[in-house]
């Protein structure tokens, strides 16, 4: 069965900060990795990863993905309290449907004042 | 562009009833997909449409949960009976093309009492 795990499970620091969040998988015929990001209620996409190595970047925000180790990490510099949300890893594998993700159980960042 | 829309926000029910959530994509999305998280646990897969027609429907639970999107619009997801199991937040995501990543909703919470 396919996973995705990401840790730490929860995660609180201060304003100014830099956060990594890793993801792991283990997923037959992986299409891609996908970072979320979930403050009340619609996660809201932030990236999506199909080649190992090339680092995308918006704003603070980077992720880069290692195809060997299967594993992809989220980095947020100089956090902000509007940066307190859960963060989600999702990959997508072919399975029965041409895109179907399967989720970790997110990470929790609080970002404190 | 309005984005996924889902309704209601939240429902109670009685175990037995009958629920009916909708999800309404983005407009010109052929790509339409459900997903749940029980509480605890993470986001899974329940089914994708593509246009009227179910892809992949291996996420679905059981024979009490159907899902029809009829004229490849919006689309419905009935449980019923419900059973206490049933609860959690019930996501509706929808894409251009397989490869995309998806925009979410806002999710229903379903509440089975």
């Amino acid at each position: 069965e396919d996973k995705v795990v990401q840790s730490p499970l929860s995660l609180v620091v201060h304003e100014g900060d830099t956060v990594t969040l890793n993801c792991s998988y283990e997923v037959t015929n992986f299409r891609s990795l996908l970072w979320y990001k979930q403050e009340k209620k619609a996660p809201t996409f932030l990236f999506m990863l199909t080649s190992s190595g090339i680092e995308k970047k918006s704003g603070r925000l980077s992720s880069i993905l290692d195809k060997k180790e299967l594993s992809s990490i989220l980095n947020i510099t100089a956090t902000q309290t509007g940066d307190s949300a859960i963060y989600l890893c999702a990959v997508g594998g072919s399975g029965g449907s041409n895109y179907k993700l399967t989720f970790g159980k997110g990470t929790l960042l609080t970002v404190n004042p | 562009e309005a984005g996924v829309t889902q309704f209601p926000s939240h429902s109670v029910i009685e175990k037995g009833q009958t629920v009916t959530l909708r999800c309404d994509p983005i407009s010109g999305h052929d790509n339409l997909y459900w997903y749940r998280r029980v509480m605890g646990k993470e986001i899974k897969f329940l089914l994708h449409f593509v246009k009227e027609s179910k892809q992949d429907e291996s996420g679905m639970p059981n024979n009490r949960f159907l899902a029809e999107r009829t004229g490849g619009t919006y689309s419905t997801l009935k449980v019923q009976p419900a059973e206490l199991e049933d609860s959690g937040v019930y996501f509706c995501a929808s894409s251009q093309d397989v490869r995309d990543g998806y925009t979410f909703g806002s999710g229903t919470r379903l509440t089975v009492v």
